[in-house]
């Protein structure tokens, strides 16, 4: 079982660009959520998707578009990479079955954009 | 506002007891995490209080006081791989994860 999947693992991208973070997990979770993490900040959230075919808008969303057209996948779309893009994006899965809908982490990628 | 405050850094002995506050401001309270992030990986679940009191799990323990709007991670016989990042996160009225900046904790010989 591998849980929740993340690709890249990092990536440099130019400015401008088009760049979509893949994320897959196993578990057959109904909710997913996609982060950025960066030094000195909580994590913050930029999509969700309480379940396959619906997503919503986090803390952090512009720039940022999601889609959820099975349970397995959940990919993040940078339409246009800016550098203030630069960060640590984590995907994560929760169930609700879970105390307080635990949420359970990707590995992460860490993208830069120059 | 919703306002997650934690020590930005601890550091503590090897074998010793530490223990790492959160104080919240939320909008709604369904419970709160704490998560552990070794440097470079991913956060990884350690605790959840929804009730008042501690909850204890090995060597780690969590207490919560929501009339307080507080929550302790106590760590017990400190090992070098309890250094990392300690992550506070409460679940608000629309059951939406707000997380604190964490507490890197260092562990010394």
């Amino acid at each position: 079982i591998a849980g929740i999947t993340q690709a890249p693992t990092s990536q440099i991208l130019a400015a401008g660009r088009r760049m979509t973070l893949r994320c897959t997990q196993d578990m057959r979770h109904n909710a997913m959520y996609w982060y950025r993490q960066d030094l000195g900040l909580g994590l913050r959230l930029i999509h969700y998707s309480n379940t396959a075919g619906t997503t919503g808008k986090g803390e952090v969303p512009d720039g940022y578009s999601v889609s959820r057209a099975n349970t397995d996948d959940f990919p993040l779309t940078l339409a246009s990479a800016v550098p203030s893009q630069t960060s640590v994006y984590f995907c994560a899965s929760s169930d609700s079955s879970s105390p307080g809908d635990t949420q359970y982490f990707g590995p992460g990628t860490r993208l830069t954009v120059l | 506002g919703q306002n997650i405050d934690q020590p930005t850094e601890m550091t503590a002995t090897e074998g010793a007891i530490v223990q790492i506050n959160c104080t919240y401001q939320t909008s709604g309270f369904n419970g709160l995490f704490w998560y552990q992030q070794h440097a470079g990986e991913a956060p990884t679940f350690l605790s959840y209080n929804v009730l008042d009191g501690l909850e204890e799990k090995g060597r780690f323990s969590s207490f919560l006081s929501r009339s307080k709007g507080y929550s302790y991670l106590l760590l017990k016989e400190l090992q070098m791989k309890d250094s990392a990042s300690y992550l506070c996160a409460v679940l608000d009225s629309n059951y939406q994860l707000i997380w604190g900046a964490g507490t890197k904790l260092i562990i010394k010989p």
